[in-house]
């Protein structure tokens, strides 16, 4: 098993650019999370899905959205980036809820310049 | 709202001695507490959890933690430090019945030869 993988692991965009941050698991989870990482701030959560179907706001929602693709994908996408969200990008999955144990992807590296 | 208050953001041991790093939050619901840490460039990997059972928790790699209500704490301990055990470690607090989710800013622990 891959467990979460995440695509890009590096990207560098320009202010205004968009883009999409791809994340998959192959554990059968309901519940898949984004969180942004930054240095001294620790891991803040942007957007959770609960399950198929269903996404809602995290600590920092603005300036992305989010798509639950299906049962394994959930995706982040950036429309006009900034220099504020230059970070690393987690995802990770659970099997149902926030009092299971999360499973993390490895990461993508974001700067906008 | 919910906070977690990781008391130090670096602590430094010597290979062999104990290991303590300090957790703690504030709210007034039942929490689900986590210990994840992570190694340089690598993703978050869980080491232990408390969901409301054992007050004790012992996690892996030697690793352990007590839930103290009274104290609103949730330390992690290991009897003996290892080189291995340099990396950064958070906290994690998740609320009952929501998506609540908060990381401490981390604990960068570094071991001395």
């Amino acid at each position: 098993n891959a467990g979460v993988t995440q695509t890009p692991k590096f990207q560098v965009l320009k202010t205004g650019q968009s883009m999409t941050l791809q994340c998959a698991q192959d554990m059968n989870h309901n519940s898949m999370y984004w969180y942004r990482q930054d240095p001294g701030m620790g891991l803040r959560l942007i957007y959770y899905s609960a399950s198929e179907g269903t996404t809602d706001k995290g600590e920092v929602p603005n300036g992305y959205n989010v798509s639950r693709l299906n049962k394994r994908e959930f995706s982040l996408r950036l429309e006009s980036a900034a220099p504020s969200q230059t970070s690393v990008y987690f995802c990770a999955s659970s099997e149902a809820g926030v009092r299971n144990e999360q499973f993390f992807g490895p990461g993508t590296r974001l700067t906008v310049l | 709202a919910q906070s977690v208050t990781q008391l130090d953001s670096h602590v430094s041991v010597s290979e062999g001695t104990p290991v303590l790093l300090r957790c703690n939050y504030s709210s007034s619901y039942s929490p689900s507490l986590f210990w994840y840490v992570q190694h340089p460039n690598k993703g978050l990997q869980l080491l232990l959890k408390y969901t409301s059972a054992a007050t004790l928790v012992k996690g892996i790699n030697g690793f352990e933690a007590e839930f103290k209500k009274s104290e609103t704490s949730f330390h992690l301990t290991k009897p003996s430090a290892h080189m291995s055990d340099a990396a950064e470690y958070f906290c994690l607090y998740s609320g009952a019945g929501s998506y609540q989710l908060t990381f401490g800013k981390g604990t960068k622990l570094s071991v001395i030869p």
